[in-house]
């Protein structure tokens, strides 16, 4: 079964402490993405990554870092969290070709107090 | 500048009757590939449907279609005998494609409501 997952799925963080969001996939896909989704504004793309310590900046990297070790693993970590970083955060992942989808992980939801 | 445009915010549209949402893109590539997802009020993103540049033909999984209008750049999703549980935010997105450039543009999404 094709999964993305997710973890943890609901996180409260006061402003100044770090967050480690961590994803996994067991379909061996090459590329995945962190994305942030806000109200009005759809999804905006944080990180790609093109396999394991190729990491690539998307739309909105600032205030963002990521870490991929391994293939199936995809980490976001945002150091010294601030408000304005409250918000849901979806990773997804896909095979490299161009006509392939993108599966999504279920979604972490984010309050930086 | 938006390369993927969804004009519609909203629809509400009676259940059973057939809903059009609109979707317009921009792109130099003269060949990529156009996506439709659905999320659900549970927050879950699902791929609903595939369009590639290069075919002509429009691409249909169940009831949903595709109205692919290359020379004007748009890719309208069609959803026929709509059902409650199609409520949801649907996105388009493209993905370009160039080598090597993996990255998907979304839409802002449309919000579908079908009414009993």
């Amino acid at each position: 079964d094709m999964k993305v997952t997710q973890m943890p799925r609901y996180l409260i963080k006061r402003m100044g402490e770090n967050v480690l969001l961590e994803c996994g996939q067991d379909m061996s896909h090459e590329t995945m993405y962190w994305y942030r989704q806000d109200p009005g504004l759809g999804l905006q793309l944080i990180y790609i990554s093109y396999d394991v310590d190729s990491n690539s900046e998307g739309d909105i990297p600032k205030g963002y870092r990521v870490s991929r070790k391994k293939r199936e693993h995809f980490s976001l970590i945002l150091d010294s969290a601030k408000t304005n970083q409250t918000s849901v955060y979806f990773c997804a992942s896909s095979l490299r070709g161009n006509q392939d989808t993108q599966y999504f992980g279920p979604g972490t939801r984010l309050l930086v107090l | 500048a938006q390369k993927v445009t969804q004009t519609q915010t909203s629809i509400s549209v009676m259940e059973k009757t057939t809903v059009t949402m609109d979707c317009v893109y921009e792109t130099q590539d003269s060949s990529y590939f156009l996506f439709w997802y659905k999320q659900t009020a549970s927050g879950e993103i699902v791929f609903l449907i595939r369009q590639d540049s290069y075919k002509k033909e429009n691409a249909t999984v169940g009831h949903y279609s595709l109205n692919f209008q290359k020379p004007k750049s748009s890719i309208g999703l069609i959803i026929t005998a709509t059902q409650i549980e199609d409520s949801a935010v649907y996105f388009c997105a493209m993905r370009e494609g160039a080598t090597g450039y993996q990255n998907f543009y979304f839409g802002k999404g449309t919000s579908l409501t079908v009414i009993p």
